[in-house]
């Protein structure tokens, strides 16, 4: 497509169940991120793929998520048991490399409610 | 590791009146610096960005942003403000180059014009 798309747009879950979140980026771009939109805590890193390969984990919020990327394209972030504080917006973005200093587009989000 | 302070969560001002909005970082490394624009319901726009060089950026409509390493500064402006420009604004930085440790945001400023 001609831009990052994520899927769903809005998901309600009532708390303790589990979600996925799906994002496609640019197609060609090697680099993929996650970030969390929430009014507490502005917008904060989740996690960096170049590649399928994860280096650097740390910034999930808790083990309860997780975040895989196949094929080099698609990538799933998902929450397990969730919970009332996860409700936020997750925002994915791509990069065209891994290597240098590019812009990263992102898509338009997915809006979780955790009830 | 690297911080971003945006001064005033909400800035108001008049159509066609100068737009100021105000972003100090802090990067143990040379930092990577972007402004990027939310509209409602949408993912993060680019603006600007300030890698190396020219330490005065120009970007898409009608914004610049100048980086001060003195100041550890990099504020946007606009000379005259239009209805459109009505959005939330991020600066973020970024010390990696390679993009692994993703961007680090401020809290955004929520720019309001006037009529």
């Amino acid at each position: 497509g001609a831009g990052v798309s994520q899927s769903p747009s809005n998901k309600v879950t009532e708390k303790g169940k589990d979600v996925e979140l799906r994002c496609d980026p640019i197609s060609g771009h090697t680099a993929l991120y996650w970030y969390r939109q929430s009014l507490g805590q502005g917008l904060e890193f989740l996690i960096y793929f170049q590649g399928n390969s994860a280096p650097d984990k740390s910034g999930l919020p808790s083990d309860r998520f997780s975040a895989e990327r196949t094929g080099g394209s698609v990538s799933t972030l998902t929450i397990q048991r969730t919970q009332q504080e996860d409700s936020a917006v997750y925002l994915c973005a791509s990069m065209s490399s891994g290597g240098r200093v590019n812009e990263q587009f992102f898509g338009p989000g997915t809006r979780l409610t955790v009830l | 590791a690297q911080s971003v302070t945006q001064l005033g969560s909400h800035v108001s001002v008049s159509e066609g009146a100068l737009v100021l909005l105000r972003c100090n970082y802090s990067s143990s490394v040379p930092p990577y610096l972007f402004w990027y624009v939310q509209y409602p319901n949408q993912g993060l726009q680019l603006l600007l960005k300030y890698t190396t060089g020219a330490t005065l950026v120009k970007g898409i409509n009608g914004f610049e942003a100048e980086f001060k390493k003195s100041e550890t500064s990099f504020h946007l402006t606009k000379p005259s403000a239009h209805m459109s420009d009505a959005a939330e604004y991020f600066c973020a930085v970024s010390g990696s180059g390679g993009g692994a440790d993703g961007l680090t945001f401020g809290k955004g400023t929520h720019l309001i014009i006037q009529p």
